[in-house]
């Protein structure tokens, strides 16, 4: 099973709101990524979990807070966005790999496309 | 910094064609480079992985070669189908640094029937 989760499948929000993406996968990984795509664009990374702990921070802004409760879940926390957040976002995971040579394939979910008004 | 840059952008070709999607990256030093493909609307789908100690790897009628020292991969596709319409992305993982991955703007391919 390489399945990755994502809830829900589309969000609308306004820009007071706050609401909450959520990624799930049960394949081990520990290694699990937030990525942002805008129309026509390929995806940009925006944070790293490995192991439970963030590694990296593409420098996005403050109104998007990821959370990783444990190995399996990964969510990201959305306050007070604006309209230019509005994209497709997507999850990922691989087993987190650190030894060179051995493969660390990505695995995506559906997405969750987002409209903020 | 690394730049990864697909070329052709786009790409239209009759059923049965063997087509050959091409990927460039800027800086060698890369852990592994995957291939996707992604629907309209959808999310990602890996083709395949090549780990930056290979040259190729294959999956049915997928072929992807890796030449790091030129900083090039291709995707073969053998006998296309309509089937295989959609956007290939290819992803660059840097060496060092963690898990950045680093995407190409895609090739569209249409393939008419």
């Amino acid at each position: 099973d390489t399945e990755v989760t994502q809830t829900p499948k589309h969000l609308v929000m306004g820009m007071t709101n706050k609401k909450s993406l959520k990624c799930e996968q049960h394949m081990g990984h520990r290694a699990m990524y937030w990525y942002k795509q805008k129309a026509k664009k390929p995806p940009e990374l925006m944070f790293v979990y490995s192991y439970e702990k963030l590694s990296i921070n593409e420098s996005v802004p403050s109104r998007f807070s990821p959370e990783c409760p444990n190995s399996s879940l990964l969510n990201l926390h959305l306050h007070a966005l604006q309209p230019e957040d509005s994209a497709l976002y997507l999850c990922a995971s691989s087993q987190g790999n650190r030894i060179p040579g051995l493969p660390d394939t990505q695995y995506f979910g559906p997405g969750t496309r987002l409209t903020v008004l | 910094k690394q730049e990864v840059t697909q070329i052709p952008a786009a790409l239209s070709v009759p059923e049965g064609e063997n087509l050959v999607l091409n990927c460039s990256f800027t800086d060698s030093a890369i852990y592994n480079l995957q291939w996707f493909r992604q629907d309209p609307g959808k999310g990602l789908t890996s083709l395949l992985l090549i780990q930056s100690s290979q040259r190729e790897q294959t999956s049915g009628r997928l072929n992807a070669s890796l030449d790091k020292s030129s900083g090039r991969s291709t995707l073969y596709i053998a006998a296309s189908q309509p089937g295989d319409s959609a956007t290939y992305l290819c992803a660059v993982r840097r060496n060092t640094g963690g898990f950045k991955t680093i995407f190409g703007a895609g090739t569209r391919l249409f393939v008419k029937a």
